[in-house]
């Protein structure tokens, strides 16, 4: 398996703009994760699904954050309109939540910077 | 609830000296225990977990950890810290039986000085 895949990498956007960050989770992984990681905060965690359904959005910090997940194998997160201070890197994560829980498999992350 | 509790935000060692982070957790029912490295502009990866039986877990690397109820611990070990050891590590916490949910510490940067 080629592990949990966010794209793109880097995003560097004008203040305003509309941002969407992508992520594949492992195939066979039933729960999803988005975090955001700064240097003041630390790791935050946004939003999870289950089966494709959200389950807890409490830490998306606005209404200019959204996350979808319409099947199994993609979810996105999205920034409209994106504000300096979004700038951080984004982590999606993905599990199978079972007995054996084995913990979270992350991707590499996408850091965004808003100019 | 769960919480965790990484003392100390920045530990420097010796190259070859023993490496301690410490973990500190609050759960009120068993815990899954993790600690997770991260390497700088990666992603978090998995270096050792606690779920149930030995509480002496050994992960990647050469570390290891001990789960101490009494004490609400998970600390984690090296006996010969390595230059490329020098990572971010976290300290996480699930409740068993309900493993949809990591908490996680602040991290603990980990400096290796040659």
């Amino acid at each position: 398996d080629a592990g949990v895949i966010q794209s793109p990498r880097h995003e560097v956007t004008e203040m305003g703009q509309e941002v969407t960050l992508r992520c594949k989770p492992i195939s066979g992984h039933n729960s999803l994760f988005w975090y955001r990681q700064t240097m003041m905060r630390g790791l935050e965690l946004l939003i999870y699904f289950n089966n494709n359904v959200p389950i807890d959005d409490s830490g998306m910090p606005e209404d200019r954050f959204s996350a979808k997940m319409p099947n199994a194998s993609f979810s996105t997160l999205k920034i409209q309109p994106s504000e300096p201070r979004d700038s951080a890197v984004y982590f999606c994560a993905s599990s199978l939540a079972h007995q054996g829980y084995d913990g979270y498999t992350f991707g590499s992350g996408t850091r965004l910077t808003v100019v | 609830a769960q919480s965790v509790t990484q003392l100390g935000s920045h530990v420097s060692v010796s190259e070859g000296a023993l490496v301690l982070l410490r973990c500190n957790y609050s759960s009120s029912v068993p815990p899954y225990l993790f600690w997770y490295v991260q390497y700088p502009n990666q992603g978090l990866q998995l270096l050792l977990k606690y779920t149930t039986g030995a509480t002496l877990v050994k992960g990647i690397n050469g570390f290891e950890a001990e789960f101490k109820k009494s004490e609400t611990s998970f600390h984690l070990t090296k006996p010969s810290a390595h230059m490329s050891d020098a990572a971010e590590y976290f300290c996480a916490v699930s409740l068993s039986g309900s493993a949809r949910q990591l908490t996680f510490g602040s991290g603990t940067q980990l400096t290796v000085l040659p």
